[in-house]
This record gives structure tokens, C-alpha cells and sequence, in this order.
């Protein structure tokens, strides 16, 4: 069965270092997200993309992050300066487009510890 | 946005016991998912459920969109079942999900 996978599964970094975190969404799917969830807290939505675009992204996703589709395969998250409050874990899922289910996939995580 | 509560936010149960988890919801929904968070932090998608009832195993689950809640029972528990459980929906014509706070099962042998 087709998977999201997300790599690294855990990357430490030091403060007001850039990051990039990948995602392989599976590969029909044309909706593609970005979730983090703080240690201890619950899951929060970060960002939509689709068509090539941002479609919507929240108050969490200020000028720090961007994400990008390189090429047909990966996504990308990126912090461009990190702070101790990044420390968290960045779920990737996806999505297909054109069917009646609105079922989002996700991706094992990537656990980031900002030092 | 949309409000979503689960209950309860703590469960602790014997070894073979049945649980029922509940999700209350504030607004129409396209999307409703129910997630076992395990030990390494993973989200395991367990069913994707915005009306009706759907089985699993010993898993089944049943959303009830009109009255705004879904409901997870677990039946015969083992300590594997032991983790988080998070409901997150999707509000009609909205692309993101957002989660609820989760219920924290713990299963004693």
C-alpha cells in the first residue's frame, strides 16, 4: 500500500540555523500539508498547497516558513532561522483530488529539536 | 473555527476491557479521522469516518453527523492499545484538519 514517508525521522539543530524537511507524498495525490504537533500538545495545521500554491496556512506559518514542490515528487518545509520554539514534531500528508473522500495521509514525522 | 472536544481526556483500563471514545464537533464536517498516536510519536491513521459506522477488528467507529459527534470503541483491550487517540475533522469546504486534545488510554495488564 502506497505511503507518505518523510525524512530525516530526527534532525537537531542549533538555534537560527535553517532546516529543510522532505516529504515523498504517495504519488497520485495533489493536496499536499504540513502539520506539527509540540511535545505534549496536540496536532496543529500549518499549511495547504496545492496546484502549485499555498491555498491556505495559518497563523503559525509566518515569513520563517516556505514550502516548495521541487520537482514531481518531494515537498518541503523550511525554517529559514530556527528558534527553541520550532522544537516539534512536522507531520507531511497528502491527499488525491477528484474523489469524493477528503482522507488526508500522513507521513511517520519528522521530529526537529532546535538546541 | 471549528471546536473539536474529546472525552475522556484520561483512560485507564484492565487488560480485555471494552472503552468508548468520544469526539463532539461544532460545525458540518467533509472529513473526520480518528489516530492512534504510538510510542515513537506516529499517527496511525485507524479509520476515516465522516458519517456511518465502519469495523476494524476489534476497532469499529460511528459518526453521527447530524448531532455533531463520533464515538471509537475498542473492545477487548490489550496493552498494545495503549497510547493516544486524537479525532480530527475537516469542516465543510475547508481543506485543513484540526485536532482534538486527545484521549490518553492506558491499558494495565
Amino acid at each position: 500500500e502506497p505511503e507518505v514517508t518523510q525524512t530525516p525521522s530526527h534532525q537537531v539543530t542549533q538555534m537560527g540555523q535553517e532546516v529543510i524537511l522532505r516529504c515523498v507524498p504517495i504519488s497520485n495525490h495533489l493536496y499536499f500539508y504540513w502539520y506539527r504537533q509540540i511535545l505534549g500538545q496536540k496536532v496543529e495545521f500549518l499549511v495547504s498547497f496545492y496546484n502549485n500554491e499555498i491555498s491556505e496556512k495559518s497563523e503559525i506559518f509566518d515569513d520563517q516558513f516556505s514550502v516548495e514542490r521541487p520537482d514531481g515528487s518531494n515537498f518541503t518545509l523550511k525554517i529559514r532561522s530556527t528558534k527553541l520554539e520550532d522544537s516539534a514534531m512536522y507531520f507531511c500528508a497528502s491527499r488525491r483530488v477528484g474523489t469524493s473522500s477528503y482522507e488526508q495521509y500522513f507521513g511517520p514525522g519528522t521530529r526537529l529539536t532546535v538546541t | 473555527g471549528i471546536q473539536v472536544e474529546q472525552s475522556p481526556p484520561d483512560l485507564i483500563l484492565q487488560e480485555g476491557a471494552n472503552s468508548t471514545l468520544r469526539c463532539n464537533f461544532s460545525d458540518s464536517v467533509n472529513n473526520l479521522q480518528w489516530f492512534h498516536q504510538n510510542p515513537w510519536g506516529q499517527l496511525i491513521n485507524l479509520f476515516y469516518i465522516p458519517s456511518g459506522t465502519k469495523q476494524n477488528g476489534r476497532l469499529s467507529a460511528t459518526t453521527v453527523a447530524t448531532e455533531r459527534y463520533s464515538l471509537l470503541y475498542i473492545s477487548s483491550s490489550q496493552t498494545t492499545d495503549s497510547g493516544v487517540y486524537f479525532c480530527a475533522v475537516g469542516p465543510t469546504g475547508n481543506e485543513k484538519l484540526t485536532f482534538g486534545t486527545g484521549t490518553r488510554l492506558t491499558i494495565i495488564p
